[in-house]
């Protein structure tokens, strides 16, 4: 049961490079999202999704695209990466509003770490 | 509007002591969602407990216990007899009912020093 797997973990780039995060999920979840970590700021969600074909801006989407053509896939794309995306990414899935039970509960992935030079 | 706030910002103790890391949130919802995450040095994050709003039972999990109070907007988890292992750094979260998206607090790191 692989959950919510997240590639690649680490990546170095240049600025003004490009580059995609990719995030895929095995548990049938229709609500999919990006979220950056950085110090002192928490977790804050980049981008989401409640379906295939279904994507919103979420609080930091500057700088950022994703699409969702599958509901396995939820790719995070960097269009001309910056000093400031430098981060930590973390994929998240879960159960799209799922009642009041363990659907509820949103799963990680192990994280991608992003430098930008 | 919701938010969570992790005042703690980092918290040492000397293995086998006790320790309550606070979580405080504000929200209008009348049904929300409460969570904790734990993010060890390796960096993924660790999901430990859903709380419901409507249901204000304290939890135990073996040497984690969370105390839900809607009275005081307080959600906090304590450690009993600390270990090294739950070195890591500690995130509350607030979900809505109907909505897809954490707001998380800025995490509050335990460092637990043998």
């Amino acid at each position: 049961n692989a959950g919510v797997t997240q590639t690649p973990k680490f990546q170095v780039l240049k600025t003004g490079q490009s580059m995609t995060l990719q995030c895929a999920q095995d548990m049938n979840h229709e609500y999919m999202s990006w979220y950056r970590q950085d110090p002192g700021m928490g977790l804050r969600l980049i981008h989401y999704s409640v379906g295939a074909g279904i994507t919103d801006q979420g609080e930091v989407p500057n700088g950022y695209n994703v699409s969702r053509s599958t509901t396995e896939d939820f790719p995070l794309r960097l269009l001309s990466a910056a000093p400031s995306q430098t981060s930590v990414y973390f994929c998240a899935s879960s159960y799209s509003m799922g009642g009041s039970g363990s659907g509820n509960t949103i799963y990680f992935g192990e994280g991608s770490w992003l430098t930008v030079v | 509007a919701q938010k969570v706030t992790q005042a703690q910002t980092e918290i040492s103790v000397v293995e086998k002591e006790d320790v309550t890391l606070d979580c405080v949130y504000e929200t209008r919802d009348t049904t929300y969602y409460l969570f904790w995450y734990k993010q060890p040095p390796s960096g993924e994050l660790v999901f430990l407990i859903r709380r419901n709003s409507f249901d204000e039972q304290n939890e135990i999990s073996g040497r984690y216990s969370w105390n839900f109070q809607k009275s005081t907007s307080s959600f906090n988890f304590t450690i009993t007899a600390s270990q090294v292992v739950d070195s890591a750094v500690y995130f509350c979260a607030l979900r809505k009912r109907g909505a897809n998206n954490l707001f998380f607090g800025t995490g509050t790191r335990l460092t637990v020093i043998p």
